[in-house]
């Protein structure tokens, strides 16, 4: 089973800086990686697909890059609204995992 | 506009049985392999189980090989989830989601509350 580990578990950020997620993969998983983005009460959302390609509809200031065994999120100049738990996934082997999540909370 | 509406969620007794069904709508729900996802404490989201888009194939998490067993109806576009022996660690938000040709879960239902009391 491939293991992704992201970091950091949490992070305490202002509105308007940059935040950035890392997942590293207990072995490549080339580019089937994806991030969502879980809110309170919500189900997750899908942010980014096959690392960096971008979803309709999820603004702009959202980006993946990386492939292997480490890749990134970024979240420019964060807004209140982003405010979750954020997961990354990968489909490249069975079983199919997740991270263990990172929360960012807006200072 | 594509769907998911889970049901069945209950509040149940240790060693019982519930059945959870997940409604498909807006796409083609027999050209998709399904799944059932909760989240699992410290450890993100789980992937509890996984049926092929005929359902010929079935995955499930060590967690609930041989509690639990999934089947779909693709004449129903209905997604189910039959769970028994259940536990007190099978407490959880149970969500219902489809991959994009093999990828990314690009759509999820609002999940449905299973708890378990011991």
């Amino acid at each position: 089973e491939i293991v992704l580990t992201q970091s950091p578990d949490f992070q305490s950020v202002t509105p308007k800086e940059e935040v950035t997620i890392t997942c590293r993969a207990s072995q490549s998983i080339h580019s089937s990686l994806h991030w969502y983005q879980q809110k309170p009460e919500q189900s997750p959302k899908l942010l980014i697909k096959y690392a960096s390609q971008s979803i309709s509809g999820i603004p702009s200031r959202f980006s993946g890059s990386g492939s292997g065994t480490d890749f990134t999120l970024t979240i420019n100049s964060l807004e209140a609204e982003d405010a979750a738990t954020y997961y990354c996934h990968q489909s490249s082997s069975v079983p199919q995992t997740f991270g263990q999540g990172t929360k960012v909370e807006i200072k | 506009e594509v769907q998911l509406v889970e049901s069945g969620g209950d509040l149940v007794q240790s060693g019982g049985s519930l059945r959870l069904s997940c409604a498909a709508s807006g796409f083609t729900f027999s050209r998709h392999a399904m799944y059932w996802v909760r989240p699992a404490p410290g450890k993100g989201l789980e992937i509890v189980s996984v049926i092929s888009t005929d359902g010929g194939s079935t995955y499930y998490a060590d967690s609930v090989k041989g509690r639990f067993t999934i089947s779909r109806d693709n004449s129903k576009n209905t997604l189910y989830l039959q769970m028994g022996s259940l536990r007190a660690e099978d407490t959880a938000m149970y969500y219902c989601t489809r991959d994009d040709g093999g990828g990314p879960f690009d759509h999820w239902g609002q999940g449905t509350l299973v708890t378990v009391s011991s």
